[in-house]
């Protein structure tokens, strides 16, 4: 199993410009999620999935859409990059959404607004 | 609120010698509380998890953690620390839907 991988690792954008952070999973897992690190913060929840076609938002979720079309796939959606949204994005899943699954993670996308 | 606090933005310990990463949690209900490791460039890595039963939780890489209900921690130990055990650890709680993380513990392992 290649478990969560992510793409790309790097992305610089334009303040404005759109863009599409994809996330893959091949462990069947029903939740899937999407996280930014930022420095002496954490990692903060954006949105997350319990299934296909089910999607809500977590902790910052403005400037940030998803979807959930397959069990397998979870991409983020920037709709107009701002300097604010430079961090490190990064997208997990677990077999079910409940307080005891673990959640696996990906390595991450590094993205930089200028 | 369920949340989760590392007290130390740093932690410094010599190889060979004992570790400790500290966690404080606070939770209404059942805890439920999780270890990460991040190497640099790296995602999180799972280490342990405590669900219930014993207090004490083995890990992986020889780590280990202490739940105490009275004192509400969860502190992350290692009977003898390596350089390659270096890295960012966080200490995370996870409410119904969501995962609640703490800033985070740079570990330095000094040879």
């Amino acid at each position: 199993n290649a478990g969560v991988t992510q793409t790309p690792k790097f992305q610089v954008l334009k303040t404005g410009q759109s863009m599409t952070l994809q996330c893959a999973q091949d462990m069947n897992h029903e939740y899937m999620s999407w996280y930014r690190q930022d420095p002496g913060m954490g990692l903060r929840l954006i949105h997350y999935s319990v299934g296909a076609g089910i999607t809500d938002q977590g902790e910052v979720p403005n400037g940030y859409n998803v979807s959930r079309s397959t069990t397998e796939d979870f991409p983020l959606r920037l709709l107009s990059a701002a300097p604010s949204q430079t961090s490190v994005y990064f997208c997990a899943s677990s077999r079910t959404f409940t307080s005891t699954d673990t959640q696996y993670f990906g390595p991450g996308t590094r993205l930089t607004v200028l | 609120a369920q949340s989760v606090a590392q007290p130390e933005d740093q932690v410094n310990v010599a190889e060979g010698n004992p570790l400790t990463v500290k966690c404080t949690y606070s939770v209404s209900g059942n805890p439920y509380l999780f270890w990460y490791v991040q190497y640099p460039n790296r995602g999180l890595q799972f280490l342990l998890k405590y669900i219930t039963g014993d207090n004490l939780v083995k890990g992986s890489y020889g780590f280990e953690a202490e739940f105490n209900k009275s004192q509400t921690s969860f502190h992350l130990k290692k009977p003898s620390a390596l350089v390659s055990d270096s890295a960012l650890y966080f200490c995370a709680v996870r409410p119904l839907r969501d995962m609640r993380f703490g800033a985070g513990t740079r570990l330095t392992v000094k040879p």
